[in-house]
């Protein structure tokens, strides 16, 4: 079965670079959220989207954006990156709201 | 506000022994749901369970089984006769339905589970 798309699975970038860190949800899912797992720590909600709005925002700093497109894959772009935005970075897609999510396999950024 | 709870940072068995993780939530909300995921070495989160706050039977998945106790705000997993492909990082998560972001998860500190052959 098809399962949630995370490109690319890893990523280098220096400070004060960009990132912009791609997601396709199982066909069909409305539905998508972006996690945060900095080393050693649990997933942090950052933000979601269904049907192409945002549904609801969680601990996402101002440097990050993010959005769903009418295909509903997402983008999560993240500027002036930090050290501290070493991270895996787990998308999630759900039909609907109120349905389990699957993750992905993540993408690990490193910003040196 | 939610919060999980999973007191038991890391655990160490031998293979077979059987093994409980411990998890504890807090929520406002009257309708939620409880969630196992396991996170093996190489990254990814794997869905175990999702759990229905108005469904107290326990489930038992092979090896796997969950214990949710609504009065003590527990929802326990236990893995019978481990064995070396069951170790990893799990979490235990809790999302809330009296608001649109039904699957906003919020994840206890996750239990590292190793099992030695």
């Amino acid at each position: 079965a098809a399962g949630v798309i995370q490109s690319p699975r890893h990523l280098i970038k220096e400070k004060r670079e960009t990132a912009t860190l791609k997601c396709y949800p199982i066909p069909r899912h409305d539905t998508v959220y972006w996690y945060q797992q900095g080393p050693g720590q649990d997933p942090q909600f950052l933000i979601s989207f269904y049907e192409k709005m945002q549904s609801d925002k969680g601990s996402i700093p101002d440097r990050f954006s993010a959005q769903q497109f009418s295909d509903y894959h997402s983008e999560l772009n993240m500027s002036s990156l930090e050290l501290g935005d070493s991270a895996l970075y787990f998308c999630a897609s759900s039909f609907t709201l109120n349905t389990e999510a699957f993750f992905g396999q993540g993408t690990r950024l490193t910003v040196v | 506000a939610q919060k999980v709870t999973q007191a038991q940072t890391e655990i160490s068995v031998v293979e077979k022994e059987d093994v409980t993780l411990d998890c504890v939530y807090e929520t406002r909300d009257t309708t939620y749901y409880l969630f196992w995921y396991k996170q093996p070495p190489s990254g990814e989160l794997v869905f175990l369970i999702r759990r229905n706050s108005f469904d107290e039977q326990n489930e038992i998945s092979g090896r796997y089984s969950w214990n949710f106790q609504k009065s003590t705000s527990s929802f326990n997993f236990t893995i019978t006769a481990s064995q070396v492909v069951d170790s990893a990082v799990y979490f235990c998560a809790l999302s809330g339905r009296n608001n649109n972001a039904g699957n906003m998860l919020t994840f206890g500190g996750g239990t590292r589970l190793m099992v030695k052959p």
